[in-house]
């Protein structure tokens, strides 16, 4: 039962364009949502964040957008850049059953930036 | 301010060992979790624990395998009669408090079981 869904493996995207990363949620008690940035042999490293009382937040070049009803986010990334290139996993957390808050991870999507 | 500190980076296990995987979390982070990373998969949630106490454990296989996080000293993940299905890379996270928080990951434990 995959609750936190990222239906594309990957992108590839011209250096200086947008890059839009989706993902897809089905749990309703989620109320935070992450980005994470992963290199190849390395751990994830936290982008971006957004809670579920927002709709965007802004960090430089990485935008978040949460729609709620639609129960979907995206990370949006402009300029792009090839050091951008990289796996990115959208994960959410939320006071479910009153046991933990866990982070559950999408599959990733990796994207490559050409120059 | 060290990051999440993860040991070994690489470990090659013979089916049937033991192998033990270490994190210090970040200095002031009580809340520590393992996720594992299969091949072409995703990052599944295994555990996670406070000091001392295991909070939740549903994503971690009934036998073979368990945590902890002592009062002194790293968090031990630890994987008896290793088989070749364990061959994963092994993450952990910390994190300052349980609520709406980003956790902070280490390089993470390639483990191989040949």
């Amino acid at each position: 039962d995959q609750q936190v869904k990222q239906n594309s493996p990957s992108l590839s995207v011209q250096e200086g364009r947008i890059s839009i990363l989706n993902c897809d949620y089905t749990n309703s008690m989620f109320d935070y949502f992450l980005w994470y940035k992963k290199y190849p042999a390395e751990g994830p490293t936290f982008l971006i964040s957004i809670s579920s009382i927002k709709d965007k937040n802004e960090d430089g070049r990485f935008t978040v957008f949460l729609n709620k009803s639609a129960k979907h986010l995206s990370l949006h990334i402009v300029p792009s850049q090839p050091g951008d290139s990289a796996v990115y996993f959208c994960a959410a957390s939320g006071d479910y059953g009153g046991a933990t808050n866990k982070l559950i991870f999408g599959t990733g999507t990796l994207l490559a930036v050409q120059p | 301010n060290a990051g999440v500190m993860q040991n070994p980076r690489h470990l090659v296990r013979r089916r049937g060992q033991e192998a033990r995987l270490r994190c210090s979390p970040m200095k002031g982070h009580s809340h520590v979790y393992w996720y594992r990373q299969l091949p072409e998969e995703g990052l599944k949630f295994m555990v996670y624990l406070q000091k001392e106490n295991i909070i939740d454990e549903s994503g971690m296989p009934k036998e073979r395998f368990s945590a902890e996080f002592p009062k002194e000293g790293p968090s031990i993940l630890r994987i008896q009669q290793v088989v070749r299905g364990d061959s994963a890379a092994y993450f952990c996270a910390s994190s300052p408090k349980t609520m709406n928080t980003e956790a902070f990951f280490g390089q993470g434990t390639r483990l191989t079981v040949v």
